[in-house]
């Protein structure tokens, strides 16, 4: 069945380090690919998202961009900042079933000053 | 503001007190899902809708009910909670086909002892 996995967490950096949270999927056809944010006690948030191979989605600074041949997303940001840290999913919605998204287990980031 | 709305944040029961989260919605989404959330499976659907009164069964539904009745409102039932039953719900919603993206609540936190 579809599934989507992410790299273990926390994921530790400092202050306007650089970041990357790796995210394959496996899923048939072609799947739109999301990032969700949850903040400490709040609910998920959209972050950014691709609809078909190699759009690049972003938001707030964040990039992922959709490969196909790696079926992969991952989610890149240059400089984070101590507000960046969160917990951050990989989803993928099928467009056969709209109703339903698939999520990876989720990374938690924690920045330092 | 556009959201989505659950009741209660907290919950502590106990094993077999039939409960009800609420959920509601004021953007007019003809979908809405319930999922809950535990460390290290990331989100996973228990129940969606696709209007009102029509509802189904998504990955986990076993020990849940959920009812449609208006399209703002999607409560989700726990007739006899168990243990393990224990974790993170959230409710969304969406717009419907191949639409775009999906709205969260804040969660609530079900403990049953």
């Amino acid at each position: 069945g579809d599934s989507v996995t992410q790299m273990e967490g926390p994921v530790t950096l400092s202050e306007e380090a650089f970041l990357t949270i790796n995210c394959t999927y496996t899923a048939t056809g072609y799947p739109s690919l999301f990032w969700y944010v949850q903040y400490p006690g709040e609910g998920l948030q959209l972050l950014l998202k691709a609809t078909k191979a190699d759009d690049k989605g972003s938001n707030k600074g964040f990039e992922a961009t959709y490969r196909k041949e790696t079926t992969s997303f991952h989610l890149e940001k240059g400089s984070v900042q101590v507000s960046d840290s969160a917990v951050y999913f990989c989803a993928l919605r099928r467009p056969d079933s709209s109703y339903k998204l698939i999520f990876g287990s989720g990374t938690r980031l924690l920045v330092r000053p | 503001e556009a959201q989505v709305t659950q009741n209660p944040r907290y919950l502590i029961t106990v094993t077999g007190k039939k409960l009800t989260v609420t959920c509601s919605q004021n953007m007019n989404h003809e979908y809405m899902s319930w999922y809950r959330q535990d460390p290290g499976l990331g989100l996973r659907q228990i129940y969606y809708s696709m209007n009102v009164e029509v509802t189904d069964k998504g990955d986990v539904p076993e020990g849940y009910k959920v009812s449609r009745k208006e399209k703002r409102n999607f409560p989700l039932i726990l007739e006899s909670p168990s243990p393990n039953q224990t974790s993170l719900y959230f409710c969304a919603s969406s717009l419907g086909q191949g639409a775009g993206e999906a709205f969260f609540g804040q969660g609530t936190r079900l403990t049953v002892v």
